[in-house]
This record gives C-alpha cells, sequence and structure tokens, in this order.
C-alpha cells in the first residue's frame, strides 16, 4: 500500500497568510494526488485533482503542485471560510490512500 | 443532479454486522464506481474499498476478509456489509461516487459500536 504522509497536523494562520501543506508519497504516484477539504459535520469536498487541477467553484488562492512522491497544497490569502481540515489522497493505486489530515486553525 | 445519501442503524453491538445502503441519485451505478470511507470521532478519513461500475470490487486488506460491498442497480443502491464489529469500528461512514477521484460525497451516516 502507498503511505502517504501528510504535513503539518495543524497549522494556526492569520487571515491574509499563505500557507502550504505537504504531502509525501511512499512512492511515485504520478501526480495522481487529490486535495479535499473538511469542515466538522461535513463530508469532504474536492478541491483539486492531478496535482494542481481546480475543480469548478475552487477559489483561485488554492493551488497545488508537486510530482514523483512529493506534493504540496497552499491557499495564498487565507480567508475564514478556508478554516477547516485538509486531506490529500493518492488514486495511482489500491488500495486508495489519505493523508492524515492538517487542520487548519484562526492564529 | 447528483446526490447520494447513506442509511443504516446507529448503533451495533459489539460483533454484530454492519448493513448500510447508499441511495444515488443523478447518475447510473453501471457509469460509475461507487466507494465507502470512514472517519472515527476526531480522525482522518480510512478507505474501505470500491464497487465499480462494472460490478468487481477492491477493498483494503484491512477490512477485506469481513467487509463485502454490493448493489442494486435497478434501485440504485449500493450496500456496505462488515461483520464482526468492535468498538473500534465507531465512525462515520460515507458513500462517495467514484470516477478517479470523488467529486460527490453522501452526507455520512455515524455508526457508533457499544453494548
Amino acid at each position: 500500500d502507498i503511505q502517504m504522509t501528510q504535513s503539518p497536523p495543524s497549522l494556526s494562520a492569520s487571515l491574509g497568510d499563505k500557507v502550504t501543506i505537504t504531502c509525501q508519497a511512499s512512492q511515485n504516484t504520478k501526480n495522481y494526488i487529490a486535495w479535499y477539504q473538511q469542515k466538522p459535520g461535513k463530508a469532504p469536498r474536492l478541491l483539486i485533482r492531478f496535482t494542481s487541477t481546480l475543480e469548478s467553484g475552487t477559489p483561485s488562492r488554492f493551488s497545488g503542485s508537486g510530482s514523483g512522491r512529493d506534493y504540496s497544497f497552499s491557499i495564498s490569502n487565507v480567508e475564514s471560510e478556508d478554516i477547516a481540515s485538509y486531506y490529500c489522497l493518492q488514486y495511482v493505486d489500491l488500495p486508495r490512500t489519505f493523508g492524515g489530515g492538517t487542520k487548519l486553525e484562526l492564529k | 443532479q447528483v446526490q447520494l445519501k447513506e442509511s443504516g442503524p446507529g448503533l451495533v453491538q459489539p460483533s454484530q454486522t454492519l448493513s448500510l445502503t447508499c441511495t444515488v441519485s443523478g447518475f447510473s451505478l453501471s457509469s460509475y464506481g461507487v466507494i465507502w470511507v470512514r472517519q472515527p470521532p476526531g480522525k482522518g478519513l480510512e478507505w474501505m474499498g470500491v464497487l465499480w461500475g462494472d460490478g468487481n470490487t477492491n477493498y483494503n486488506s484491512l477490512f477485506k476478509s469481513r467487509m463485502s460491498i454490493t448493489r442494486d442497480t435497478s434501485r440504485s443502491q449500493v450496500f456496505l456489509k462488515m461483520n464482526n464489529l468492535q468498538t473500534e469500528d465507531t465512525a462515520m461512514y460515507f458513500c462517495a461516487r467514484e470516477l478517479w477521484v470523488y467529486d460527490y460525497w453522501g452526507q455520512g451516516v455515524m455508526v457508533t459500536v457499544s453494548a
């Protein structure tokens, strides 16, 4: 199974900050990485697929990059509605595996 | 529009079998896969398995020996069965539509395993 190591587990930011979350895979995932946002009591919401392709409705302040085993997700100008947990997902191989998650909080 | 909705018992006794239903609308189960993901309270997302549009399945080896995913395409329903539940199986269970990534999700159903 591909292990996804996501960091940091938690992040404290002020409104307007830029934050970055990383995911490292145990093997090359060939850019088959997606990023999800989850708010308490809600289902995850797909933000980005294939490393950097924004879903319809995803604000442009969100971005993704990476290749091989190393991927990152950034929010360029944190807004209050971005306070949530974020997860990476590899979908190159079965079983699919999620990163452990990053909880974004307001400083 | 695409919708998924999970249903099932909120409380299951230890060693008993969990049966959940995911009722979908707005797409055909013959064209899309459906996955099950669970999330223990305060923890991360755990991929459990997938029922592909062609009817084949794949499971996480963590659960493979005690779970199955089946469907009734005529009723647009996907079923998750998992036996021998333990307290560590207490979690929110989600179903989602699969087309490489998971773009539509149900609201989830909370399952508590307790005597």
